[in-house]
């Protein structure tokens, strides 16, 4: 079974720039969660959908960050004008939607802002 | 607020056991999972617990105290291949949302 897929895998842009980050979650789950990693902050939750609902947008740093999921089986997270404090690894996870189940990563994308 | 703690580095040697900490205060608890991540990977699920004590898998074994906001992962016959993050995590309010500690870093030696 494919597991959670990411695109694109790795991302160079200049400041300014516009940057779109896509994630396809596991079939038949319906909680998806966009996470952003750093080594001086670790792993913190962007944004959670359940059912295609935005639930938790707090750890949204600023209006410059955007998701959408349009539909069960994609999502998209947007970062318009990007930052060179925004480069960061972003791990889009799904699981079922349900307390205490496992969340499954996808391979993340690698953004660099210059 | 939500935190939870961790150490940041361990190294231990191969063979060996080793016991990584994590301590955690948090509204709405409903339970601790353990995942491992690999430099440069993605995290992978180790471990679930939402009642208190031990729950074990293998090698692998993780605890928890409830009332002491308290968790343990325990890996024994540690191999080279062990050496990696691994990161707490507590889960809050009334859905699937997790709150992560910033990862202890094991170093497995000769």
């Amino acid at each position: 079974d494919a597991g959670v897929i990411q695109s694109p895998r790795h991302e160079v842009t200049e400041m300014g720039q516009e940057v779109t980050l896509r994630c396809k979650p596991i079939s038949g789950h319906n909680s998806l969660f966009w996470y952003r990693q750093t080594m001086m902050r670790g792993l913190e939750l962007l944004i959670y959908f359940n059912n295609n609902v935005p639930i938790d947008d707090s750890g949204m740093p600023e209006d410059r960050f955007s998701a959408k999921m349009p539909n069960a089986s994609f999502s998209t997270l947007k970062i318009q004008p990007s930052e060179p404090r925004d480069s960061a690894v972003y791990f889009c996870a799904s699981s079922l939607n349900s307390a205490g189940e496992t969340q499954y990563f996808g391979p993340g994308t690698r953004l660099l802002v210059l | 607020g939500q935190n939870i703690d961790q150490p940041t580095e361990m190294t231990a040697t191969e063979g060996a056991i080793v016991q990584i900490n994590c301590t955690y205060q948090t509204s709405g608890f409903n339970g601790l999972f353990w995942y491992q991540q690999h430099a440069g990977e993605a995290p992978t699920f180790l471990s679930y617990n939402v009642l208190d004590g031990l729950e074990e898998k293998g090698r692998f074994s993780s605890f928890l105290s409830r009332s002491k906001g308290y968790s343990y992962l325990l890996l024994k016959e540690l191999q080279m291949k062990d050496s990696a993050s691994y990161l707490c995590a507590a889960l809050t309010g009334g859905g699937n949302k997790l709150t992560f500690g910033t990862g202890t870093q094991l170093k497995v030696e000769l």
